[in-house]
């Protein structure tokens, strides 16, 4: 079964360094996403993407935030100075469709040092 | 009031037994209802989706809705140790011209051997 892949599955950080964490969403699915999730709190929603362009963003997401899509298959979010509270689990999703359930990687732990 | 209410748990059962989970919304837009499986330091991992009141099935599980009291449930029949997790529920609508994915809190369960 086609599954969503996360690279790398932890990375570890200075404070203020740049970090760009890596998806490959399913293959015919055109909707992407990322969330956060804080150890031992909620699934939190970052950023949905859809057509090449941010379709919806949480307030999290600000301007140390940015997702591209540089080619057919990958995703990446990139958190330009990292801040000792961006320490978390990162999951990417997709869907085929808006209305279509979201499918998630394994994520990538991201320890902020 | 959140949005979407469900008990955190830990809710531990015996091995065998029947579980069931809940989750309750405010919304009444909301008008896809999604279960994920989420084990320790994995990604959610779908396991139900419906759009209507009633009953679905699929092998141990049911997902059960009721749009007029706007209450979701998962039934697990004969609970298995490596259904221990935490189970997260979903919904989703179209609002404000945004189509927004709202997640319960995650309840936290222990199937014991």
């Amino acid at each position: 079964e086609p599954e969503v892949t996360q690279t790398p599955s932890h990375q570890v950080t200075q404070m203020g360094q740049e970090v760009i964490l890596r998806c490959v969403p399913i293959s015919n699915h055109l909707y992407f996403y990322w969330y956060r999730q804080i150890l031992g709190q909620k699934v939190e929603f970052l950023v949905s993407f859809y057509n090449n362009e941010i379709s919806e963003k949480s307030e999290i997401f600000d301007d140390q935030f940015s997702v591209e899509r540089p080619d057919g298959s990958n995703f990446t979010l990139k958190i330009r100075s990292t801040k000792l509270e961006d320490s978390a689990m990162y999951f990417c999703a997709s869907s085929r469709e808006w209305d279509q359930p979201q499918h998630f990687g394994d994520g990538t732990r991201l320890s902020i040092l | 009031q959140k949005e979407v209410e469900q008990d955190p748990g830990p809710l531990s059962v015996p091995e065998g037994a029947i579980v069931s989970l809940n989750c309750t919304y405010s919304n009444s837009a909301f008008q896809y209802f999604m279960w994920y499986r989420q084990y320790s330091r994995k990604g959610p991992e779908l396991l139900m989706y419906t759009y209507s009141s009633g009953n679905k099935e699929d092998g141990r599980f049911t997902a059960q809705v009721d749009k007029s009291s706007k209450y979701i449930s998962l039934f697990i029949r004969d609970s298995q140790p490596s259904d221990s997790a935490t189970y997260l529920c979903a919904m989703s609508a179209l609002l404000d011209s945004n189509y927004q994915l709202i997640w319960g809190a995650g309840t936290k369960l222990i199937i014991k051997p």
